[in-house]
């Protein structure tokens, strides 16, 4: 239990679908990341909310609209997804935004996502 | 551009000792961390540098030499357990994190 819960473990979808990711945090953290991995490559960090604005948005594709409405819950909603989506999405969060010391991130295990 | 580099996959030998590489170059440098992934698993924190030297924590310690643009994490008494991705991060100049890809190890009996 690392106090990040996200859900569902595990999704299939369609390119045509709509569906949503979800993250909960019960630390008291006011930042809340969302990142894909894909296989043996670099953790992609995709959006960024700090005391629920989001404040970096890496260049992703408007097919993933993030939300965040209060500290505590994090959303990543899905569109009209293409197959090189596919990847394990993971959630994160920490107490600030890493601006000082020893600020390690506390990960979700992650939503292995399947696009076909 | 900023990149880290670490060694894609290393076998080890249950008892043994094995030391995970990771070079660096970013655009400032705010800290180093290790971080272990185990298989359909989270990441978890394992340890942070920010100054040159060495960090101990039980069978785990990790170097960094700011200098070189290096880090090491040593393992000790390897432990089937200890089979795993183990990721390097850095945090730099804007204080974002810069992930390496991780590198898998596999240890043997």
């Amino acid at each position: 239990e690392t106090g990040v819960t996200q859900t569902p473990r595990h999704l299939v979808m369609g390119m045509t679908n709509k569906k949503s990711l979800k993250c909960e945090q019960h630390l008291g953290h006011n930042a809340m990341y969302w990142y894909k991995q894909s296989a043996k490559k670099p953790l992609e960090l995709m959006f960024v909310y700090s005391l629920e604005e989001r404040v970096e948005n890496n260049s992703v594709p408007s097919r993933f609209s993030p939300e965040c409405p209060n500290s505590s819950h994090l959303f990543l909603h899905l569109h009209t997804l293409q197959p090189e989506d596919s990847a394990l999405y993971l959630c994160a969060s920490s107490q600030d935004q890493g601006l000082s010391g020893e600020t390690e991130a506390f990960f979700g295990q992650g939503t292995r996502l399947t696009v076909v | 551009g900023q990149n880290i580099d670490q060694p894609t996959e290393m076998t080890a030998t249950e008892g043994a000792i094995v030391q995970i590489n990771c070079t660096y170059q970013t655009s400032g440098f705010n800290g180093l961390f290790w971080y272990q992934q185990h298989a359909g698993e989270a990441p978890t924190f394992l340890s942070y540098n920010v100054l040159d030297g060495l960090e101990e924590k039980g069978r785990f310690s990790s170097f960094l030499s700011r200098s070189k643009g290096y880090s090491y994490l040593l393992l000790k008494e390897l432990q089937m357990k200890d089979s795993a991705s183990y990721l390097c991060a850095v945090r730099d100049g804007n204080y974002q994190l810069i992930w390496g890809a991780g590198t898998k190890l596999i240890i043997k009996p």
